[in-house]
C-alpha cells in the first residue's frame, strides 16, 4: 500500500542548530514529493517540491530536502534553526500522475529552544 | 492574487444540524480540492474538481457529505446531520493545470481552513 511516514511527531532543536525532519514513502514508482508548513490557525504553505529533476531541492526560508530513491526518503533540513521556524511540518506525496490527491504524513511539530 | 479564502473560519453546531462551508480558489485556478484534518493528523483528501466536474471522491466522503462547484469558481461543502466525529478542520486548496510541463506537476495552494466543532 502507498503510504507516507514522518518519524518523530515532535522535534526540538536549539536556535542555530541543524533541523532534520524525516519523511519516508512507500511506492514502487518515484512519486512527486512536497513539504508543507502550517503555523497555528493557518492553512498549509508550500516549502518545497521534488519534480523528478534535481534530487536536492531548495525551498523557502532556507529549507532544503534531498530525494533518495534507494531509501525512499525525502528528509527536510535547515542548517541553522530560527525561532520563527517553530511550526508543524507535513510531508506530502502525490503517488500517481493523473491522480491529483496528496497523501500527507501525520506531521512533525518543530519546537525551537532559545 | 489574494490566495484561497474560506468562509466561515469557525463553525460550532449541534449534532444533527446541517452546515455548509464555502471556498473561493485563486481566480485563475481550475482545480479545487477539499481535505479534512483532525487533531494530530495530516490532512486527508476528500474530493476534487476540475472546473465544475467532480472527478474524484474519497471513501471518507460519506452520503452525508456533498460538494459542489456549480460554475467552476467557488465551491461549497455541505455536511448533513452532523456527528461529533465530523469535528475537524476542513481545508480547501486550488491549483492550475496551465503550468503543465514535463513533470505534469500542479502545486496546491491551501486556504486557512474552516474549523468545525460539533457539540
Amino acid at each position: 500500500a502507498q503510504s507516507v511516514t514522518q518519524l518523530g511527531s515532535h522535534v526540538s532543536v536549539s536556535e542555530g542548530a541543524l533541523v532534520l525532519l524525516r519523511c519516508n514513502y512507500s511506492s514502487s514508482v518515484p512519486p512527486y514529493l512536497f513539504w508543507y508548513v502550517q503555523y497555528p490557525n493557518q492553512g498549509l504553505q508550500l516549502l518545497l517540491k521534488y519534480t523528478s529533476a534535481a534530487t536536492l531541492v531548495k525551498g523557502i526560508n532556507g529549507f532544503e530536502a534531498e530525494f533518495k530513491k534507494s531509501e525512499t526518503s525525502f528528509h527536510l533540513t535547515k542548517p541553522s534553526a530560527h525561532m520563527s521556524d517553530a511550526a508543524e511540518y507535513f510531508c506530502a506525496v502525490r503517488f500517481n500522475f493523473g491522480n491529483e490527491k496528496l497523501t500527507f504524513g501525520t506531521g512533525t511539530r518543530l519546537t525551537i529552544i532559545p | 492574487d489574494t490566495g484561497v479564502s474560506q468562509d466561515p473560519r469557525h463553525k460550532i453546531t449541534k449534532r444533527g444540524q446541517n452546515v455548509t462551508f464555502r471556498c473561493d480558489p485563486i481566480s485563475e485556478h481550475n482545480r479545487l480540492y477539499w481535505y479534512r484534518q483532525t487533531l494530530g493528523q495530516g490532512p486527508e483528501f476528500l474530493t476534487y474538481f476540475q472546473n465544475e466536474a467532480q472527478l474524484e471522491k474519497s471513501r471518507l466522503l460519506s452520503d452525508r457529505f456533498s460538494a459542489e462547484r456549480p460554475k467552476g469558481s467557488f465551491s461549497t461543502l455541505e455536511i448533513q446531520r452532523t456527528e461529533q466525529g465530523d469535528s475537524a478542520m476542513y481545508l480547501c486548496a486550488s491549483s492550475s493545470d496551465l503550468g503543465r510541463g514535463t513533470s505534469g506537476l500542479y502545486e496546491q495552494y491551501f486556504g486557512p481552513g474552516t474549523r468545525l466543532t460539533v457539540t
